[in-house]
């Protein structure tokens, strides 16, 4: 069955380093996310992606976050200078009708 | 805006008890519907979806939800609990425009279900 995947599983950082969170989404879908669940809050749309382009984003999503899909597969998620806020767990999910979740990565920033 | 209310952060109840876990959602339009699932330590996992076809909505591992426009609700139930079932979960909505279901989700704040033996 397909899935999404995400890569890595968990992440620590220091304050202030750029990470680069990555996902492969299941391979005939068009539409893309990301999203953050905070520790013991809800999950939180960061941003949607469709024919290359951000598509709608939240006022989470602000100029140290950015997205790509540098070839056919991937999907990134990178963060240009992490906060301690910033800690949370990071979904990526792609759809083509009904949207499907990445296992998420654990991003901890020190 | 979309919104959606989960009532009861926590809820417990024995083996073989009914589930009910509650799920109302704010929108003059009914939106699309949606229940997933998030084990320890995992991804969230689509229990099941309602878009505008059959009320009454069955997922996977035996959970149902019936759609109530007159009370903008979504409640998932089971009728028979399992050890396996205790996890978190989320009910989520996505704006019914043009019959399309996806799109941005807005997830309730989550319902964490212990299940004693």
């Amino acid at each position: 069955e397909p899935e999404v995947t995400q890569t890595p599983s968990h992440q620590v950082t220091q304050m202030g380093q750029e990470v680069i969170l990555r996902c492969v989404p299941i391979s005939n879908h068009l539409y893309f996310y990301w999203y953050r669940q905070i520790l013991g809050q809800k999950v939180e749309f960061l941003v949607s992606f469709y024919n290359n382009e951000i598509s709608e984003k939240s006022e989470i999503f602000d100029d140290q976050f950015s997205v790509e899909r540098p070839d056919g597969s991937n999907f990134t998620l990178k963060i240009r200078s992490t906060k301690l806020e910033d800690s949370a767990m990071y979904f990526c999910a792609s759809s083509l009708g009904l949207t499907f979740f990445g296992p998420g990565t654990r991003l901890t920033v020190l | 805006a979309q919104s959606v209310t989960q009532l009861g952060s926590h809820v417990s109840v024995s083996e073989g008890a009914l589930v009910l876990l509650r799920c109302n959602y704010s929108s003059s339009v009914p939106p699309y519907l949606f229940w997933y699932v998030q084990y320890p330590n995992q991804g969230l996992q689509l229990l099941l979806k309602y878009t505008s076809a059959a009320t009454l909505v069955k997922g996977i591992n035996g959970f149902e939800a019936e759609f109530k426009k007159s009370e903008t609700s979504f409640h998932l139930t089971k009728p028979s609990a399992h050890m396996s079932d205790a996890a978190e979960y989320f009910c989520a909505v996505i704006p019914n425009a043009g019959g399309t279901s996806y799109g941005k989700l807005t997830f309730g704040q989550g319902t964490i279900l212990t299940v004693h033996p």
